[in-house]
């Protein structure tokens, strides 16, 4: 299995702009979770699905921020629009069977704001 | 105070040591996880525990649920260990530590 893939690697925008961050988890994890990491704050969890359905977006920092699940190997993490705090690594992972499981992270977006 | 504890922060040590770092955390868990991040920003997952002891290699996790602290330890270090270790620990939603930034000298 290729592991979690996330695109784009590397995103600089300037403030404003739309940002679009995409994931494709495992085949057969039915959760998916987005993380952002920053110096600042360290990981935290922005949103968690269960089989396509957000099941905690309580991390989500503002109403900038959205996430999508269109199917089950796909999601979206959108930022619109962007400002230079929201600057940070987004990772995506998956799991089998629960949030409990071991997670799989993938390689991470290094998102640049200026 | 964090709800996740990591000490120390920063370890520097030689070829060939033992190592410990530990874990505190004030929520309630399911789970407790140790992640590694790499230099190159990966992050894999180590361990996941819930009770007791796992160990993969040359790396033992514990944890005590009634002190609600676990540690990981590395033995025989090796400079490919530097890293960064996380704890992480949580139910359905986890929170962080801080990390630990590792460095093993040849």
């Amino acid at each position: 299995d290729a592991g979690v893939i996330q695109s784009p690697r590397h995103e600089v925008t300037e403030m404003g702009q739309e940002v679009t961050l995409r994931c494709k988890p495992i085949s057969g994890h039915d959760y998916l979770f987005w993380y952002r990491q920053t110096m600042m704050r360290g990981l935290e969890l922005l949103i968690y699905f269960n089989n396509n359905v957000p099941i905690d977006d309580s991390g989500m920092p503002e109403d900038r921020f959205s996430a999508k699940m269109p199917n089950a190997s796909f999601s979206t993490l959108k930022i619109q629009p962007s400002e230079p705090r929201d600057s940070a690594v987004y990772f995506c992972a998956s799991s089998y069977v629960g949030p409990n499981n071991e997670q799989y992270f993938g390689p991470g977006t290094r998102l640049t704001v200026t | 105070k964090n709800e996740v504890e990591q000490s120390p922060q920063n370890l520097t040590a030689q070829e060939g040591e033992f190592i410990t770092i530990n874990c505190s955390y004030s929520v309630g868990i399911s789970a407790l996880h140790w992640l590694q991040q790499h230099p190159g920003g990966g992050i894999v997952s180590l361990f996941m525990l819930s009770s007791g002891k796992k160990k993969h290699g040359r790396l033992i996790a514990t944890i005590n649920i009634q002190e609600k602290h676990s540690s990981l330890h590395i033995t025989a270090s090796h400079p490919r260990d530097s890293a960064v270790y996380i704890c992480a620990a949580g139910g359905s939603r986890l929170t962080f530590g801080e990390g630990t930034q590792l460095t093993v000298n040849p």
